[in-house]
């Protein structure tokens, strides 16, 4: 079973959906990071948190340290926000362990 | 947010040549920076932890004469693909670290190698 687990693996939305996706973990952490990757390959480092809760814009980003799950939400999606999202955890001075991505495609 | 940059972005070369790909923090300073290589359609996969002035640290079956890192300065990472083969082709993503009391890491925007 690996340490760090998405879901879905894969999503399609029309435009102006509701997007959610889900990550636990097993391990103690001291962060959970949420970034994404677009088709050309390029990682943007989206959310870090430890606690609580965080937004930027359309995202929205929830962790439950007890439940060791988080949450990443897109808002009135768009096809721009086609890309894959990675759930990736880190325990304080150590390497981080990523999920294995969520791939979503939003159509127009 | 804290920026990473990476260069190049895209590299072209011939089998049996050396790559330079450059990390760079660029408004602060980086105690630790981490190489990734990721695999089309895999999630990344950790090779070495770097900690400026000290040798790296390699992951279980990355050949450390193969792949040459150096952090020279808090602000640069270096990672050197010394006799570069096809099977060397990769997407290589770097991250940095700036020591803060949470494990705040910043991704670089990656470089794709392509040998020939």
């Amino acid at each position: 079973k690996n340490e760090v687990e998405q879901s879905p693996q894969n999503l399609t939305a029309q435009e102006g959906e509701f997007i959610t996706i889900n990550c636990s973990y097993s391990v103690g952490i001291s962060a959970l990071h949420w970034l994404q990757q677009h088709p050309g390959g390029g990682i943007v480092s989206l959310f870090m948190l430890s606690s609580g809760k965080k937004k930027h814009g359309r995202l929205i980003a929830t962790i439950n340290i007890q439940e060791k799950h988080s949450s990443l939400h897109i808002t009135a999606s768009h096809p721009r926000d086609s890309a894959v999202y990675i759930c990736a955890v880190g325990a304080a001075g150590n390497k981080l362990t990523f999920g294995g991505g969520t791939r979503v495609l939003v159509k127009p | 947010g804290a920026v990473v940059s990476q260069h190049p972005s895209r590299v072209i070369c011939k089998s049996g040549t050396s790559v330079k790909i450059e990390c760079r923090s660029l408004d602060f300073q980086a105690t630790t920076m981490f190489w990734y290589r990721q695999f089309p359609k895999k999630s990344l996969m950790l090779m070495a932890t770097s900690n400026e002035g000290s040798k790296a640290t390699y992951e279980q079956g990355v050949e450390k004469d193969k792949f040459l890192i150096n952090h020279a300065s808090l602000t640069l990472s270096t990672l050197t693909v010394t006799s570069a083969h096809p099977e060397d082709s990769s997407f290589y993503i770097c991250s940095a670290r700036s020591g803060g009391g949470v494990d705040t890491q910043y991704f670089g925007p990656g470089t794709r190698l392509t040998v020939l």
